[in-house]
């Protein structure tokens, strides 16, 4: 079974934060993704990576930045949080042959005060 | 730019009822349509249907595209209360840079009361 997991369930942070949110796949996935998903929106795309150090801007990627050092792990980084990232934050992953067929993990609920 | 649309945006079934989940799609070079489960959590795959493939079925739920239509529906044959999350379609674009790329819905909540 495919295994992502997040560094944390719920997260409070104060604007002006700066806040990593971490994410590890177990299953040697090339493809790693980064999600947003607010009532009525739907999951967006925040940012993607296809190998070790490359990374592709989603749909939506102003306030955003993303680490890929080692194959398993992306992370994702708010430079400076606002109220308006308050959002759940997904991550997925997907082997090379089939990006489409995506694995997520559980979600991290991010609050901005 | 690529665009998904699901209705209805929300449903109240009971149990044992059928139900139809509507998905449209608008995108350049299309891949593949995909439909997730997403219950408290992490949406969970469900089917994923590509030119090749554009019926799929898995005990009570199946899913047809039309490609023609630039559509697909997912129904759910005697719906039980454990059918009750939010039900996303996403499509994949594979053209260029947007190869694996996934557009999502806005998704369709179902409830299924007792």
């Amino acid at each position: 079974d495919v295994k992502v997991t997040q560094s944390s369930r719920y997260l409070v942070k104060r604007t002006g934060e700066k806040v990593f949110l971490e994410c590890v796949q177990d299953m040697d996935h090339e493809n790693m993704f980064w999600y947003r998903q607010d009532p009525g929106l739907g999951l967006r795309l925040i940012y993607f990576s296809y190998d070790v150090k490359m990374k592709e801007k989603g749909d939506i990627p102003e306030g955003y930045s993303v680490s890929r050092e080692k194959k398993e792990r992306f992370s994702l980084i708010l430079e400076s949080a606002s109220t308006n990232q308050t959002s759940m934050y997904l991550c997925a992953s997907a082997r090379a042959g089939d990006p489409y067929e995506q694995y997520f993990g559980p979600g991290t609920r991010l609050t901005v005060t | 730019e690529d665009k998904v649309v699901q209705s209805p945006l929300s449903l109240v079934v009971h149990e044992g009822d059928t139900v139809t989940l509507n998905c449209s799609y608008e995108v350049t070079n299309f891949r593949s349509l995909l439909w997730y489960k997403q219950e408290k959590k992490a949406p969970t795959f469900l089917f994923m249907l590509t030119s090749s493939g554009i019926e799929k079925k898995s005990g009570r739920l199946s899913s047809i595209l039309d490609k023609k239509e630039l559509s697909s529906i997912l129904n759910i044959t005697a719906t039980q209360t454990g059918d009750s999350a939010i039900y996303l379609c996403a499509v994949g674009n594979a053209g260029g840079t947007s190869y694996g790329k996934l557009t999502f819905g806005q998704g369709t909540i179902l409830t299924v009361h007792p």
